[in-house]
């Protein structure tokens, strides 16, 4: 069945440096895969979307990577802020469905 | 603020009752998907409704159901309730009826209790 991995540990980051978050996937060939931000106790929040046939997309401090043939996605925060904390969750898309990975905390020390 | 709105916020029931949430997605978005969120869980998907029809299914109990009505509003029953039905149930919008092609915009969320 279709597996979604990211790290379960929190991601723990100086204020300023750049947050490196990582999604692998298996049995499963996403033609689009989107990141969330979730506050704890409130509803996730669109972050960026990257398709397939794009290696690489940006937004403001965001940055998205997708690689079909490691089956994986890198999520970069860069310049890091205390208000970046939050979990940040990665989900595999088809035309019919979208499965959420279970999340990655991220905590920016001031 | 999502424009999605989710009520009620908090809900305290029994086990063997039955409750129902009550979702209005944002204006102009046709599809609406059901979450449930618990700690061990993560966010698993429900079912999706757009423009009035059922899209896809994901893992729903047989004592689950929804549906979305000709004002767009959708509303997931839960019943007879059991203690691990306790969690967040957070419903989303997009505009689309394609999931993945999408981005959703998420409810604040109903938080049940079972007790």
């Amino acid at each position: 069945s279709q597996k979604i991995e990211q790290n379960s540990e929190a991601l723990n980051i100086q204020e300023g440096k750049t947050a490196t978050l990582t999604c692998n996937y298996t049995n499963y060939s996403p033609a689009y895969l989107q990141w969330y931000r979730q506050d704890p106790g409130r509803g996730p929040v669109f972050l960026l979307l990257i398709r397939e046939n794009e290696k690489e997309k940006r937004k403001e401090r965001l940055k998205v990577t997708f690689d079909t043939t490691l089956k994986q996605s890198l999520f970069h925060i860069t310049a890091s802020q205390p208000a970046d904390s939050a979990t940040y969750l990665c989900a595999l898309g088809s035309s019919y469905k979208l499965i959420f990975g279970s999340g990655t905390r991220l905590l920016v020390r001031p | 603020d999502s424009g999605v709105t989710q009520t009620p916020k908090h809900l305290i029931t029994a086990t063997g009752q039955r409750v129902t949430l009550r979702c209005s997605p944002r204006s102009g978005d046709l599809s609406v998907y059901w979450y449930q969120q618990s700690l061990d869980q993560g966010l698993q998907f429900l079912i999706q409704y757009y423009n009035g029809e059922e899209r896809a299914k994901g893992n729903i109990l047989e004592r689950f159901s929804a549906q979305q009505f000709p004002d767009l509003h959708s509303e997931l029953n839960l019943s007879s309730l059991e203690l691990g039905d306790s969690a967040l149930y957070f419903c989303a919008s997009s505009g689309g009826g394609l999931a993945g092609v999408y981005e959703q915009y998420f409810g604040p969320g109903t938080r049940l209790t079972v007790t």
